[in-house]
């Protein structure tokens, strides 16, 4: 079975500075990893995902992730947010055999301040 | 297209009382996703349904059924409803991309059982 754990519930940042949110998996298999964003009162939309090869994937809006196997690890980076990226964001992860299931983690608010 | 669409946005229950909500997709995926999401937990899979006439329990089922109408529709029911069912509800879908399975999410529904 896999879980996923997001260590911040809340992030609170000021425009154009940089940010990390932070998501660890655990897995006994393979893994497939996303990160999906939901902004005010709207359902989620894929920002990035790691299937395999290089472990920097980048997304939309700038965000890119890390795949860091030896910590089971996937953080979500941006150098320099924007008031328009506040929203919450979900880690999610699924089986290499079973890639129809998501678990997700329990999010991390960002909330950008001007 | 119209993607992943849910009515009602918004209802108000009695405790006891039952309603349906619906769901549409108009991509012709496969597999199509209930979910309900409660702060501090993220989204959960409440059923799940690989392909018309198929449906399967996800991680918290109880109190809910489901009907895979025809490839475009899923719907929900809660023939009883309880406070603890107050919550937003997301229908989703899914195609196989790429080797994984793409979900896309509709708006939402917001439950609340008084």
């Amino acid at each position: 079975a896999q879980s996923v754990t997001q260590l911040d519930s809340q992030v609170p940042v000021f425009e154009e500075a940089p940010v990390e949110l932070r998501c660890n998996y655990s897995s006994s298999v393979s893994v497939y990893l996303f990160w999906y964003v939901q902004y005010p009162n709207q359902g989620l939309q894929l920002l990035l995902k790691y299937l395999s090869g290089s472990t920097l994937v980048k997304g939309i809006n700038g965000f890119e992730a890390e795949f860091n196997k030896s910590q089971t690890s996937f953080h979500l980076r941006k150098p320099s947010v924007h008031i328009s990226d506040t929203a919450e964001y979900f880690c999610a992860v699924s089986s290499f055999y079973n890639t129809d299931k998501l678990i997700f983690g329990t999010g991390t608010r960002l909330q950008v301040f001007p | 297209n119209a993607g992943v669409t849910q009515t009602p946005k918004f209802q108000v229950l009695k405790t006891g009382q039952s309603m349906t909500l619906q769901c549409a997709q108009d991509m012709n995926h496969n597999s199509m996703y209930w979910y309900r999401q409660d702060p501090g937990m993220g989204l959960r899979l409440i059923y799940y349904s690989a392909s018309e006439g198929t449906t399967d329990k996800g991680e918290v089922p109880n109190g809910y059924n489901v009907s895979r109408l025809n490839k475009r529709e899923f719907s929900l029911r809660l023939e009883s409803a309880a406070p603890s069912q107050t919550s937003v509800y997301f229908c989703a879908s899914s195609e196989l991309k790429l080797g994984f399975y793409e979900q896309y999410f509709g708006p939402g529904t917001r439950l609340t059982v008084t």
